[in-house]
């Protein structure tokens, strides 16, 4: 049981550069989402998904797209990269709501910086 | 937007000595999570409160959701080094189950 798994580790991009961010989790999870972590600024919610063909906003979406076409996998692109997403990107994954008490599983981050 | 208060922003202790971290919500919580996360690595959960006057252990770790669900304290009995990090408080978004806000963090040094 990998839980949640993150590729790359680290990414170096230039301004104006597109990539994706992978996530995949084996726990059969219905919920995923992507947060950045910023100094100063804690984990801030990108976007999330409560099952595969849903997803949503969070608190910081501009510049980020998501779908969620399997359970298993919820990628996060970045359409034209700037030197303000340079971040270290987490993604999670819960069986169930965060208010009746399910935990969320992060995974180990991938550390992005753009040029 | 429902905000979570971390204090102390940072803390140094001796190796041995106890220490308490403060999480503080500007509204009511309906569940509260907290997570250790290591330099360069991902979020570890620890534990996860939910009912007013709720405490959990874990090893020497104690976390506490106070009757008025507005304040949580994480409380570590003899610190040691493998103790040290950032210790996050995480809280449900009001209206919404899933989403999570967070603190901003309290970064722990143990020093030997």
């Amino acid at each position: 049981n990998a839980g949640v798994t993150q590729t790359p580790k680290f990414q170096v991009l230039k301004t104006g550069q597109s990539m994706t961010l992978q996530c995949a989790q084996d726990m059969n999870h219905e919920y995923m989402s992507w947060y950045r972590q910023d100094p100063g600024m804690g984990l801030r919610l990108i976007h999330y998904s409560v099952g595969a063909g849903i997803t949503d906003q969070g608190e910081v979406p501009n510049g980020y797209n998501v779908s969620r076409s399997t359970t298993e996998d919820f990628p996060l692109r970045l359409l034209s990269a700037a030197p303000s997403q340079t971040s270290v990107y987490f993604c999670a994954s819960s069986s169930g709501l965060a208010g009746v008490g399910e935990t969320q599983y992060f995974g180990p981050g991938t550390r992005l910086l753009v040029l | 937007s429902q905000e979570l208060e971390q204090s102390p922003q940072s803390l140094i202790v001796q190796e041995g000595k106890n220490l308490t971290i403060n999480c503080t919500s500007s509204k009511t919580l309906y569940g509260l999570y907290w997570y250790k996360q290591k330099y360069g690595e991902g979020l570890i959960f620890l534990m996860m409160l939910q009912k007013g006057g709720e405490e959990k252990s874990h090893e020497k770790i104690t976390a506490k959701l106070d009757e008025k669900k507005q304040q949580s304290s994480l409380h570590i009995t003899a610190s040691q080094p493998s103790h040290a990090g950032i210790y996050l408080c995480g809280a449900p978004l009001r209206g919404s189950n899933y989403k999570l806000t967070f603190g901003k963090g309290t970064l722990l040094t143990v020093n030997p």
